[in-house]
């Protein structure tokens, strides 16, 4: 089993829809949580941290269930600038990080 | 922007070839890795480093080796490359601590023939 899993996709949305993203993680000493986003061919930059009371930047919102080990992404509104491939981030001890293999976003108009 | 450079974007070489991916980053970070990223998989962690003369190995083996003689300065080594060493090596720097964001360099496309 990956230590962190996620739906590969690909979601194909149009524009202003809604969509979010799930993912579970298998060690349960995990500490810290990210989303990344990575355009193809390049390389994954962080849209956010995820924190156990929930957090939202702008269209996006991140929320944290430590007890079933499940981290979602929700993107309101949803832009063509926002196709990508959204990597679920867990740190595995210190600052290792184990990522899990994406779920890709497509946005139409 | 974060500040971490990596050259060469792109590298094709034969079987058999010495090569070094270079990493430099200008932000003081003390903490730096590398990932190995083949097309559509995830990120797997081959090498990272807590600080100068400090190198681990990570959860993927890899042939490949690393230095950190200066904080900024991170390269990794392939000795004798191999087909089966084609892919994307992606290299990170975060400050410390625990469970800092990392930033990530843009990455070398490597193809070995």
């Amino acid at each position: 089993r990956k230590e962190v899993e996620q739906d590969p996709g690909p979601f194909n949305v149009p524009e202003g829809a809604t969509v979010a993203f799930n993912c579970t993680y298998s060690n349960s000493a995990s500490q810290s949580f990210f989303w990344y986003r990575q355009d193809c061919r390049k390389e994954p930059k962080l849209l956010m941290s995820v924190y156990s009371s929930g957090n939202e930047d702008g269209r996006f919102t991140a929320q944290l269930n430590r007890a079933s080990q499940y981290i979602s992404l929700l993107i309101r509104d949803s832009k063509l600038s926002d196709s990508a491939t959204y990597l679920c981030v867990v740190n595995k001890y210190g600052n290792k990080l184990v990522f899990g293999a994406g779920t890709i976003l497509r946005v139409k108009s | 922007e974060a500040d971490i450079y990596q050259t060469p974007r792109y590298l094709v070489i034969g079987t058999g070839k010495k090569i070094t991916l270079e990493c430099s980053q200008t932000m003081g970070h003390d903490k730096m890795y590398w990932y190995q990223q083949d097309p559509g998989m995830e990120l797997h962690l081959i090498h990272y480093s807590y600080g100068v003369n400090s190198t681990e190995k990570g959860d993927l083996s890899s042939e490949s080796t690393v230095s950190r003689i200066r904080t900024e300065h991170f390269p990794l080594t392939l000795e004798s490359a191999r087909p089966s060493h084609t892919s994307q090596y992606l290299c990170a720097s975060s400050e410390g601590g625990g469970g800092e964001t990392q930033y990530f360099g843009p990455g070398t496309r490597l193809l070995v023939l």
